[in-house]
């Protein structure tokens, strides 16, 4: 069973640029989450999609923007990047409510 | 506010020593509560996870200890082994909402 596949694995951008993260649940998952991870700050939530939808969403600014497909498959942009988004970005997908989450093994974004 | 804090930041144990990992939570209505465990390179992976109707869950060498009035749960690891060396995260959440995590747990066993 093929697990949560993210895309790319890392990612240079220059301040100002714009980046869009892909993300490929497991098979039947419907949920797909999001989470910035950091040295200082941890693991913090970004959003939650739910069957195509927004159901949870974190404190990060508008620049943090996501989308959910028929498929499951989720990706996350980001605009107007800034030396602190520097950061792997995890995705999470399970079942829905209640169920564990399975992570991916992270986009490195690297913002110069 | 709803925060996760855990503690300590980092622990070296002995091969074969017992790991203790500390966590305690603040919102009362959170019914789920997982251990994560994360290697170099690896996005974290699901080791145990407790519901607040048991007192303790086992799996093989891993332990979750529960104590619904003090809000508080570790994870214990038995035996301790060099493989056993990576970042450990507890985290909590009630049904439809996000798991929020801890900061981690960097624990190191040395041979």
């Amino acid at each position: 069973k093929a697990g949560v596949t993210q895309t790319p694995r890392y990612l240079i951008k220059t301040r100002g640029q714009q980046v869009t993260l892909s993300c490929s649940p497991i098979s039947g998952h419907r949920s797909v989450s999001w989470y910035q991870q950091t040295p200082g700050q941890g693991l913090q939530f970004l959003f939650e999609y739910f069957s195509e939808t927004q159901r949870n969403k974190g404190n990060f600014p508008g620049r943090f923007s996501g989308r959910q497909f028929s498929n499951s498959r989720s990706e996350m942009n980001v605009s107007t990047l800034e030396l602190g988004d520097s950061a792997l970005y995890l995705c999470a997908s399970s079942f829905g409510q209640g169920s564990g989450y399975t992570f991916g093994s992270g986009t490195r974004l690297t913002v110069v | 506010q709803q925060q996760v804090k855990q503690s300590p930041q980092s622990l070296i144990v002995q091969k074969g020593g017992i790991s203790i990992i500390n966590c305690a939570y603040e919102n009362t209505a959170f019914d789920y509560f997982p251990w994560y465990q994360q290697f170099p390179g690896k996005g974290p992976a699901l080791l145990i996870a407790i519901r607040p109707d048991v007192s303790e869950k086992k799996e093989g060498r891993f332990t979750i200890s529960f104590n619904k009035s003090a809000k508080q749960f570790s994870l214990h690891i038995m035996d301790s082994q060099p493989g056993d060396s990576a970042t450990y995260f507890c985290a909590a959440n009630q049904a439809g909402t996000a798991l929020i995590f801890g900061k981690g747990t960097t624990l190191s066993v040395s041979s």
